[in-house]
């Protein structure tokens, strides 16, 4: 069975401390990865996919396939990357993406 | 841009009533999706159309059903709302891609309340 799993709900740092959320799959697949964030009031958006290996503001983000992990990093948070972050998996088969249980970031100042 | 949008950002509604929310996307994507999105337990699938008449089951399909009369529509509809189905809607379309990646874009959501 396809899951994802954030085990954290909460992430609470400082500005300017790095961040790492955590996200681990099950797939007995090739996976498809990606981060999806919510900002407050603001539509759940894409923020990167670990096909195209891009750093989106500033988060960067390595598929593991030895660990089965796809963590989220960032080496220095800001105020405005407060926001729920979502894992998600791509069950190529149906199209649809299998979801995490998402982690809220905080950065305090 | 993708643009998808959803009638309603809130709604109040009474245990037993039929409730119809609805989505349109303008990019003439061949994909839809309805979720729920509750706190700690994520986005969960609630059915999903890959075209025009056709649907498919997702994770939590019971108590709901839907409709793509069109391509750029997709409704979910509450046959009898009860007060578990109080929660955040959100709808969301993407490029039927084949076996490449595909981005899929959200709607602003729609929060339900069944009283």
């Amino acid at each position: 069975a396809q899951r994802v799993t954030q085990p954290e709900k909460l992430l609470s740092v400082f500005k300017g401390a790095p961040v790492e959320l955590k996200c681990n799959y099950s797939y007995s697949g090739s996976p498809e990865l990606f981060w999806y964030v919510q900002y407050s009031r603001q539509r759940l958006q894409l923020l990167l996919r670990h096909i195209s290996r891009e750093s989106i503001k500033g988060f960067t983000a390595d598929l593991n396939k030895g660990e089965t992990s796809f963590h989220l990093k960032k080496p220095f948070a800001q105020e405005e990357d407060s926001a729920m972050y979502y894992c998600a998996l791509l069950n190529t088969g149906f199209q649809k993406l299998v979801f995490g249980t998402g982690t809220r970031l905080l950065v305090s100042p | 841009d993708v643009k998808v949008t959803q009638s309603s950002r809130y709604l109040v509604k009474r245990t037993g009533e039929k409730v119809f929310l609805e989505c349109v996307q303008d990019m003439d994507h061949e994909n839809m999706f309805w979720y729920r999105q509750d706190p700690g337990l994520g986005l969960r699938l609630i059915y999903f159309s890959y075209d025009v008449k056709m649907k498919e089951k997702g994770d939590i399909p019971e108590g709901y059903s839907v409709s793509r009369e069109k391509k750029e529509r997709f409704s979910l509809i509450l046959e009898s709302a009860s007060t578990n189905q109080t929660s955040m809607y959100l709808c969301a379309s993407s490029v039927l891609a084949g076996d490449t990646t595909d981005t899929q874009y959200f709607g602003p959501g729609t929060r339900l309340t069944v009283l």
